[in-house]
């Protein structure tokens, strides 16, 4: 079955500007985890999706944002980009919160200008 | 709070040599340890985890016990190959119903002919 897939795979944007970042989870998956990926922090969480709700939220402002459609498909949103939110966001889908596997996309490289 | 202890990198390596790669963490509760892989250019592949203490992993090679006494999760693999070569993640959870992974920093693995 096809894998969680991430859209775009590559963008460069503009301070100042808007993001929007898809993920598509593995069929029958019902939560979605997004994570930014950067040389200097790693791995840090953003936030998860259930049932279109928000169920947890990692330390990032709020200019980060998500929602989860009826179909379990998912998408965030960057406002008002700065230079550090350069990074690879990856998202994860797992069949239901606190699911013991998650399965990583390809992520979305975001490149700010 | 949770968090994850990697050795720092990067680690280089001669084909066939012996892998040990240092992981430990601390945590409330009892969470599940994973090991995830990222190869250049691509979203996280989990390679193995182990769900409660003196659980081994395996997979492809590679091996890894969850410690609770040293609370540990070294990975460890006999003998490398140079298709071996990526960044290796320790993580730990998720715990309760979120699917919050916490990741160690990664190590890069470049293993020479």
């Amino acid at each position: 079955k096809a894998g969680v897939t991430q859209t775009p795979r590559y963008l460069i944007k503009t301070r100042g500007q808007q993001v929007t970042l898809s993920c598509s989870p593995i069929s029958g998956h019902r939560s979605v985890s997004w994570y930014q990926q950067t040389p200097g922090q790693g791995l840090q969480f953003l936030f998860e999706y259930f049932s279109e709700t928000q169920r947890n939220k990692g330390n990032f402002p709020g200019r980060f944002s998500g929602r989860q459609f009826s179909n379990s498909r998912s998408e965030m949103n960057v406002s008002t980009l700065e230079l550090g939110d350069s990074a690879l966001y990856l998202c994860a889908s797992s069949l239901n919160p606190g699911a013991n596997v998650l399965t990583f996309g390809a992520g979305s490289r975001l490149t700010v200008l | 709070g949770d968090s994850v202890t990697q050795m720092e990198g990067p680690v280089t390596l001669s084909e066939e040599a012996f892998l040990t790669i240092n992981c430990t963490y601390t945590a409330t509760g009892y969470p599940s340890l994973f090991w995830y892989v990222q190869y250049p250019g691509e979203g996280l592949q989990l390679l193995l985890k182990a769900t409660k203490a003196d659980d081994k992993g395996s997979n492809k090679g590679f091996e890894a016990t969850y410690r609770k006494e040293t609370t540990s999760f070294h990975l460890e693999k006999g003998s490398v190959q140079v298709s071996d070569s990526a960044v290796y993640f320790c993580a730990l959870g998720p715990t309760g119903a979120n699917s919050k992974l916490t990741f160690g920093k990664g190590i890069t693995l470049s293993v020479r002919p």
